[in-house]
């Protein structure tokens, strides 16, 4: 079975503490994704990497980086976490040839609150 | 930017009654996607649907892609309470690129 795996599910931090959210997929996919999402506002795409070591920015990129040193791990980083990144956050993953019909393959998500 | 909205945002309908999802834009797309989630778990894709007015049936789901590749529906016939929880469509742009357009989502209860 194929699987998306993101090491915690839930996380409370503080104001301007350092976080790290982890995603594992076990399916060689080239392409990885890291979204938020809130009600009402849908999926909104923070991060792309297409491949190791490659990303692009998404649509709301500020206040987050990444790290994409292997093929099956992609990471999220809060440098400074801030309240209004509390959030539900779901990391995704597609093989590269799907290119853009391809089925995105989500893990649980990881629901962060910022106090 | 494109935007997809959804409709209506939540529905709380009784067992056995049949409903219908929109997702609509003023951009044409070049394939839309659904995807179903349910509470703590991530999204999972139901159908991808590529042709203007394509069709697709998924059981009791019926999916359409509208003639202009800029709207989709997503009809379900007598629902069932395993049939709750948060319907996203997703666009993949013209342009080719990897930003998916996820919709705003529809919160849909079905009621025993």
């Amino acid at each position: 079975d194929v699987k998306v795996t993101q090491s915690s599910r839930y996380l409370v931090k503080r104001t301007g503490e350092k976080v790290f959210l982890e995603c594992v997929q076990d399916m060689d996919h080239e392409n990885m994704f890291w979204y938020r999402q809130d009600p009402g506002l849908g999926l909104r795409l923070i991060y792309f990497s297409y491949d190791v070591k490659m990303k692009e920015k998404g649509d709301i990129p500020e206040g987050y980086s990444v790290s994409r040193e292997k093929k099956e791990r992609f990471s999220l980083i809060l440098e400074s976490a801030s309240t209004n990144q509390t959030s539900m956050y779901l990391c995704a993953s597609r093989p590269d040839w799907a290119s853009n019909t391809g089925e995105l393959f989500f893990g649980e998500g990881s629901r962060l609150t910022v106090l | 930017t494109q935007l997809l909205e959804q409709s209506p945002q939540f529905l709380s309908i009784q067992e056995g009654e049949n409903l219908t999802v929109y997702c609509n834009s003023s951009s044409v797309f070049s394939s839309l996607q659904w995807y179903r989630q349910e509470p703590g778990e991530g999204p999972v894709l139901l159908v991808t649907v590529v042709t203007g007015g394509e069709v697709k049936k998924l059981k009791r789901l019926t999916f359409q892609f509208g003639d202009a590749r800029k709207d989709s529906s997503l009809h379900i016939t007598a629902a069932q309470p395993g049939d709750t929880g948060l319907y996203l469509c997703a666009g993949t742009p013209t342009s080719g690129t990897y930003k998916y357009i996820f919709g705003t989502g529809t919160r849909l209860k079905v009621l025993a």
